[in-house]
């Protein structure tokens, strides 16, 4: 059975670094077509990719956000950290991982963490 | 960048009837990269659809996708209570960048 499952600060100051790790059983992230992605929702709105790192450690952001994002992995602890610089409060978010399958001929995400929700605030 | 975008961003109906929900991706897509998700509220998105067109495990065949090219569609054939949620659909693009989103539609009873 696949689970993921993020944990970091519900409350973050303008400015600060949000560290954000998803924590994963079910599968190995060292597999080939497997990958690890950082999601997140602002209340009300849609969703938005945030980043992606692969089985052979490739990583892949989205190109708005690029400057203040950093994924890694730590594959003996089965975990996947985010960490977001400069934080706003536009940044207020569910913040989900999910796990991205990268096949031969298919690429979705089928397995979600619940999600943690991260709000901005002084 | 690609962009998709979804039509309607409502969409309100009876249990019972058909509905039919587009994404519009802003230059052509594989089909293979297409996928779409439920997301009901207070739950993390649910993958739906993967390919464009092949459901995933739990879901009933009245959900179908199709679709390529720059159109796909996802198409419930009869509303049943349990799917009224909001719908995103999902590309990666033919060059794998990443995963991009559409805006969502909302489907609600009417």
């Amino acid at each position: 059975q696949v689970t993921l499952r993020e944990s970091g600060p519900a409350l973050v100051k303008p400015t600060q670094t949000l560290t954000l790790t998803c924590t994963f059983s079910g599968f190995a992230l060292n597999t080939k077509g497997m990958c690890v992605s950082w999601i997140r929702q602002p209340p009300g709105k849609a969703l938005e990719w945030l980043a992606l790192i692969d089985w052979g450690d490739d990583k892949y952001y989205n190109t708005s956000l690029k400057t203040r994002l950093s994924i890694s992995k730590d594959t003996s602890k089965n975990q996947v950290v985010l960490t977001m610089t400069n934080l706003d409060p536009v940044d207020t978010a569910t913040y989900f991982c999910a796990r991205l399958i990268r096949g031969n001929y298919y690429v979705y995400l089928d397995q979600w963490g619940q999600g943690t929700l991260v709000t901005v605030s002084s | 960048e690609i962009v998709l975008t979804q039509s309607p961003g409502t969409l309100s109906l009876s249990p019972g009837e058909r509905a039919t929900l587009s994404c519009r991706a802003s230059q052509s897509v594989d089909s293979s990269n297409l996928a779409w998700y439920q997301q009901k509220p207070g739950q993390a998105p649910r993958l739906l659809i993967y390919g464009a067109s092949s459901r995933a495990t739990g879901f009933p065949d009245r959900f179908s996708g199709s679709g390529s090219g720059t159109d796909f569609t996802l198409t419930i054939s009869r509303l049943e209570p349990e799917d009224f949620a909001v719908y995103y659909c999902q590309q990666s693009g033919r060059a794998f960048f990443g995963v991009t989103f559409g805006q969502g539609t909302r489907l609600e009873i009417k």
